[in-house]
């Protein structure tokens, strides 16, 4: 079953502005990840955020965990048009496998 | 260096025919992951191989799917009497171990008509 749950599900926003999606999960994590899609296809790694992490930076990105509430944000600063695509939360749990939630649907219009 | 590849990108069958997916890992990643991804939704996990055997194989749907990775590298997913429902995107990821970031492969699309 899907655990990672992201809110809002579908964002349009203009180039330049911020970006922020949540993610809510069930159950206890080893960690939990960001993942990038487009058009469908290949899934790109963003950021991996420990249990025992509270914030994590990567370039424009910023992925912040909340263990006690199971929640992560994923914020995205200066937006780009190529940013457009579609953003999945990911926890790993359990024997190694990563569950995945419905994904944010981010359109950036330049 | 080379990331993960799947094979073929793409696959029409007819309902019931028998059906091969390949995935060749990044290499010296041990663990291998198969996903299936339907429209509109998040990767849904299917099996998880550490080296050459299904550490957790509870992701999949029915006995009429099944993976090997003889060799501990490239792996099948094999779907026997294919249904409608599927049709999917396959999705392949590698990782150094168990507990590290998944590297996707770009999937194959089924469609099973």
């Amino acid at each position: 079953s899907q655990q990672g749950e992201e809110d809002p599900q579908a964002l349009s926003i203009q180039e330049g502005e911020n970006a922020t999606m949540n993610c809510s999960y069930k159950t206890s994590i080893n960690n939990l990840q960001w993942y990038r899609q487009n058009s469908g296809r290949g899934l790109v790694h963003l950021i991996l955020i420990r249990s025992n992490e509270r914030e994590k930076h990567s370039g424009r990105l910023r992925v912040t965990l909340d263990t006690s509430k199971k929640s992560s944000s994923l914020l995205i600063t200066a937006s780009r048009a190529a940013d457009t695509a579609s953003y999945f939360c990911a926890t790993l749990y359990g024997n190694n496998r990563l569950a995945f939630g419905k994904g944010n649907q981010v359109v950036v219009i330049p | 260096g080379a990331g993960v590849s799947q094979t073929p990108s793409n696959k029409v069958t007819e309902k019931g025919k028998y059906v091969e997916l390949r995935c060749d890992p990044i290499s010296g990643h041990t663990a291998l992951y198969w996903y299936r991804q339907s429209l509109g939704q998040g990767p849904e996990f299917l099996i998880y191989f550490q080296g050459t055997g299904a550490a957790d194989d509870s992701g999949l749907p029915n006995d009429r799917f099944f993976a090997v990775r003889p060799e501990g590298s490239v792996s099948t997913l094999k779907i026997q009497r294919t249904e409608r429902g599927d049709s999917a995107v396959y999705l392949c990821a590698s990782s150094i171990t168990g507990y590290n970031e998944q590297f996707f492969g770009p999937g194959t699309r089924l469609t099973v008509l």
